[in-house]
């Protein structure tokens, strides 16, 4: 079964620092991961994903991540924080989430100060 | 094109209620999901569905609530006899587009809040 664990329920940046929002996952196959982001009052919305191929994976905004599979990882960053990435982040993983569920971590909310 | 949408937005019901959700997925799109995401948390799975069939009920939390897509496109979620813990953000998602496309990807739509008094 797969899991994933976020560590920090909650990360303070100011604004045009690094951001760096730690995923570590549970799988016993080679899975797809994914970040997605919630901004107060929407739904959630897809920031990047890993399927195969290059490990550092790009996405909207600014933001990347890595997967690396000797530290079962997949850490977010961005590196300079712009006020408007204040929202709820949340790592997933999934077998594949073309006919399997996606497993979600418990979030981590990311507040911007300026 | 249009992405998921849900109804309602917003539900408050009395303790005992029956609720019904409904989810409109990306038309073309062949597997529908629910979550479940309490206040705080990440989303929850409830089970979904490869166009009409139901693949995997295993997150239902028990036989209060149970889920149908008879036409392989809209999906309502029921819940019966609603209870105070009931209460959560329901959300539906979509993916696999017929036509092609990125098949990884699941799509979500913006919930339903449901309040149990």
């Amino acid at each position: 079964a797969q899991s994933v664990t976020q560590l920090g329920s909650h990360v303070s940046v100011s604004e045009g620092a690094l951001v760096l929002l730690r995923c570590n996952y549970s799988s016993s196959v080679p899975p797809y991961l994914f970040w997605y982001v919630q901004y107060p009052n929407q739904g959630l919305q897809l920031l990047l994903k890993y399927t195969t191929g290059a490990t550092l994976v790009k996405g909207i905004n600014g933001f990347e991540a890595e997967f690396k599979k000797s530290e079962t990882s997949f850490h977010l960053t961005k590196p300079s924080a712009h006020m408007s990435d204040a929202a709820e982040y949340f790592c997933a993983v999934s077998l594949n989430p073309s006919y399997d569920k996606v497993i979600f971590g418990p979030g981590t909310s990311l507040s911007v100060i300026p | 094109g249009a992405g998921v949408s849900q109804s309602p937005r917003y539900k408050v019901t009395k303790r005992g209620q029956d609720v019904a959700l409904r989810c409109d997925p990306i038309s073309g799109h062949v597997s529908l999901y629910w979550y479940r995401q309490a206040l705080g948390q990440g989303p929850e799975f409830l089970t979904y569905f490869n166009y009409e069939a139901q693949q995997d009920k295993s997150g239902l939390p028990n036989d209060r609530f149970s889920a149908e897509r008879p036409e392989g496109s809209i999906s309502t979620l029921t819940i019966q006899r609603t209870e105070q813990r009931d209460s959560a953000m329901y959300r539906c998602a979509s993916s696999l587009p017929r036509g092609g496309g990125p098949k990884e990807t699941q799509y979500f739509g913006p919930g339903t809040r449901l309040l149990v008094l």
